[in-house]
């Protein structure tokens, strides 16, 4: 088992619709959750943190945890054009290791 | 403006011959790590250091080598790169109180 899972998309959303991405992780110890985006030849760019249970909004974006089910969501309100890269879910299980799902890929479509 | 920055951005060399890629950064962080990422692999982790002269393997450290003499520098270093080390490499920073790694520009790496 993987341990940060996340579907590889890619996911197609009209632009102005509200775009949903999951993520799972396997270490029940975990404390830190991060999502990141990545632009195609381009390193990845923090967008949103999280560490305890619930919402947690910056604008446009929501991140959403739940350690019992050991889940992690983003939700981008409003989708963009330029929202369209991919969309990485990272943990932090312990110590200094972030471990990085694969991606998710984001189209959104004008 | 903070940052970390990677050199070079684009490598092609050959089997064998030994090559190092820098990385600095300038916001007097104690963590820094290396990653590589490859199609379908994801972001995997290298080496990460936790300070100066402190410094340990990651999940595919095999083939690479790390150094941590300053506070400032993390270079990687292939002694005998090999076709299978082809891959973007992404070297990362973070505070000791911030857990988010901000990422350098990247370095595409080709070993034929």
């Amino acid at each position: 088992q993987k341990e940060v899972e996340q579907n590889s998309g890619p996911l197609s959303v009209p632009e102005g619709a509200i775009a949903s991405l999951n993520c799972t992780y396997s270490d029940r110890g975990s404390q830190s959750f991060f999502w990141y985006r990545q632009y195609s030849g381009k390193s990845p760019e923090l967008i949103m943190s999280i560490y305890s249970n619930g919402d947690k909004e910056d604008g446009r974006f929501t991140a959403q945890l739940n350690k019992a089910s050991q889940y992690v969501s983003l939700l981008i309100r409003d989708s963009q054009p330029s929202d369209s890269a991919t969309y990485l879910c990272a943990v932090l299980p312990y110590g200094n290791k972030l471990v990085f799902g694969a991606g998710t890929i984001l189209r959104v479509k004008s | 403006e903070a940052q970390v920055t990677q050199n070079p951005r684009y490598l092609i060399t050959v089997t064998g011959k030994k090559l190092t890629v820098t990385c600095s950064q300038n916001m007097n962080h104690e963590y820094m790590s290396w990653y590589r990422q490859d199609p379908g692999l994801g972001l995997r982790q290298i080496y990460y250091s936790m300070n100066v002269e402190v410094t340990d393997k990651g999940d595919v450290p095999e083939g690479y080598k790390v150094s941590r003499k300053e506070k400032r520098n993390f270079p990687l270093i292939l002694e005998s790169p090999s076709p299978n080390q082809t891959s973007l490499y992404f070297c990362a920073s973070r505070g000791r109180d911030n857990y988010g790694y901000t990422f350098g520009s990247g370095t595409r790496l080709t070993v034929v």
